[in-house]
């Protein structure tokens, strides 16, 4: 069974930074492209960034490029997010989920993990 | 800055049939965006239940197609069930980053 288990979250102060981790179980990991997702409170999804299955090729949405940093540590089969120069419209429930295999030429985020809060607040 | 656009809202009655569409800013939605739709229900995180425009996964109850409709994309509900009333987003590709649409609320009613 593919499983995805975010955790890293809680709250922290405006320019304050958090790091995110992704635990993947279920498949092999290393085959495939990961993604992070957020969504603020009431709100919908925004796409946040992806990287290749061998962490090589990173991808950024223009709001977090420059400030949050993917990746990936194949060997212990995890996702990371670090989220620096943190502000308040960055508060949102992240989600990681498994994007396209490395070989199969989909485009595809097929599961989910539950997602992880990050609250920023002074 | 690129925009996904969705209805906000529908409503359809049990058993009805419903289009929801996904247009972007950047003009027509083609093949090449490999469109995505998802699930949400409340407190849940998103379900995939369309991929690529049209492909299902195991999962995806048969009632649920994608189609490229009017140069948007488009998920139809056949024989809708109150189950269904949840939020829809889709998810287009542009060369390396992708885009939500803003979701669409459907009401079962």
């Amino acid at each position: 069974e593919v499983q995805l288990v975010e955790s890293g979250g809680g709250l922290v102060q405006p320019g304050g930074s958090l790091r995110l981790s992704c635990a993947a179980s279920g498949f092999t990991f290393s085959g495939y492209w990961t993604h992070w997702v957020r969504q603020a409170p009431g709100k919908g999804l925004v796409w946040v960034s992806r990287i290749d299955n061998s962490g090589r090729t990173t991808n950024y949405a223009d709001s977090v490029k420059g400030r949050f940093t993917i990746s990936r540590d194949n060997a212990k089969n995890t996702l990371y997010l670090q989220l620096n120069s943190l502000r308040d419209d960055d508060t949102a429930v992240y989600y990681c989920a498994r994007g396209a295999g490395a070989t199969s030429g989909s485009h595809i985020l097929d599961y989910w993990g539950q997602g992880v809060l990050v609250t920023v607040s002074s | 800055q690129t925009v996904v656009t969705q209805e906000p809202s529908v409503t359809v009655s049990p058993g009805g049939t419903v289009t929801l569409t996904c247009a972007s800013t950047t003009g027509t939605v083609t093949s090449g965006h490999y469109p995505n739709w998802f699930q949400q229900k409340p407190g849940q995180p998103p379900t995939s239940l369309i991929y690529s425009t049209k492909n299902k996964h195991s999962w995806t109850p048969a009632r649920f197609s994608g189609s490229l409709l009017g140069g948007k994309a488009a998920l139809t509900l056949s024989g809708v069930q109150p189950e269904d009333e949840a939020d829809y987003y889709c998810l287009l590709f542009y060369g390396g980053n992708w885009v939500f649409g803003g979701g669409t609320k459907l009401t079962v009613l």
